[in-house]
């Protein structure tokens, strides 16, 4: 099994449609996760960390399921311009010495 | 502020033959890291360095040597290219803070190698 997984996709969705997706994690050391956004061809951006309380920014929502080892990103209101590949981080280790796991994304289209 | 700086942006090298791609950030970042990324496969950590002085292999370190003389940079060096080192390096710095490692990313290195 692989440590960090995410379904490729593509999530094909309208305009204003709500998307959410999922990453699952092996490694239950795991100290910390966020999600990043890539665009074609460009360098992963931060999008948002991700807390066990969960946290929201604007139209995105991040939670975290120690419990059953995933985290999710839940995204309102689609524009065309969240088009991009999304990417979870898995970090493992402590005392400023983490291993981060990238999943491999999950496609987002957003079409008119 | 810069940022995270990569050079160069592409590459092209005969199998066989040596470079170093360079990186620089003016964060003052303790941990700066190496990934490749290929399609399908995602990112895959090279090496990776907690401070001056300190690096580490990471998932992917085979044919290539890092070092970190300065906190600004960490060079990646391939000691002899191979096609199977085609693919996109991205170099990326944090702060490990408490909150865990929240990374920024260089705009990438894209390497051909024949």
């Amino acid at each position: 099994r692989k440590e960090v997984e995410q379904d490729p996709g593509p999530f094909n969705v309208p305009e204003g449609a709500t998307v959410a997706f999922n990453c699952t994690y092996s490694n239950s050391a795991s100290q910390s996760f966020f999600w990043y956004r890539q665009d074609c061809r460009k360098e992963p951006k931060l999008l948002m960390s991700v807390y066990s309380s969960g946290n929201e920014d604007g139209r995105f929502t991040a939670q975290l399921n120690r419990a059953s080892q995933y985290i999710s990103l839940l995204i309102r209101d689609s524009k065309l311009s969240d088009s991009a590949t999304y990417l979870c981080v898995v970090n493992k280790g402590t005392g400023g010495s983490y291993i981060p796991t990238f999943g491999r994304g999950t496609s987002l289209i957003v079409h008119p | 502020n810069a940022g995270v700086t990569q050079t160069p942006k592409f590459q092209v090298l005969k199998t066989g033959q040596s470079m170093t791609l360079q990186c620089a950030q003016d964060m003052n970042h303790e941990y700066m890291s190496w990934y490749r990324q290929d399609p399908g496969m995602g990112l895959r950590l090279i090496h990776y360095s907690v401070g001056a002085g300190i690096t580490d292999q990471g998932e992917v370190p085979n044919g290539y040597n890092v070092s970190r003389s300065t906190t600004e940079d960490f060079p990646l060096r391939l000691l002899s290219a191979a096609p199977s080192q085609t693919s996109v390096y991205f170099c990326a710095s944090s702060y490990s803070g408490t909150g865990g490692l929240s990374q920024y990313f260089g705009p990438g290195t894209r390497l051909l190698v024949l």
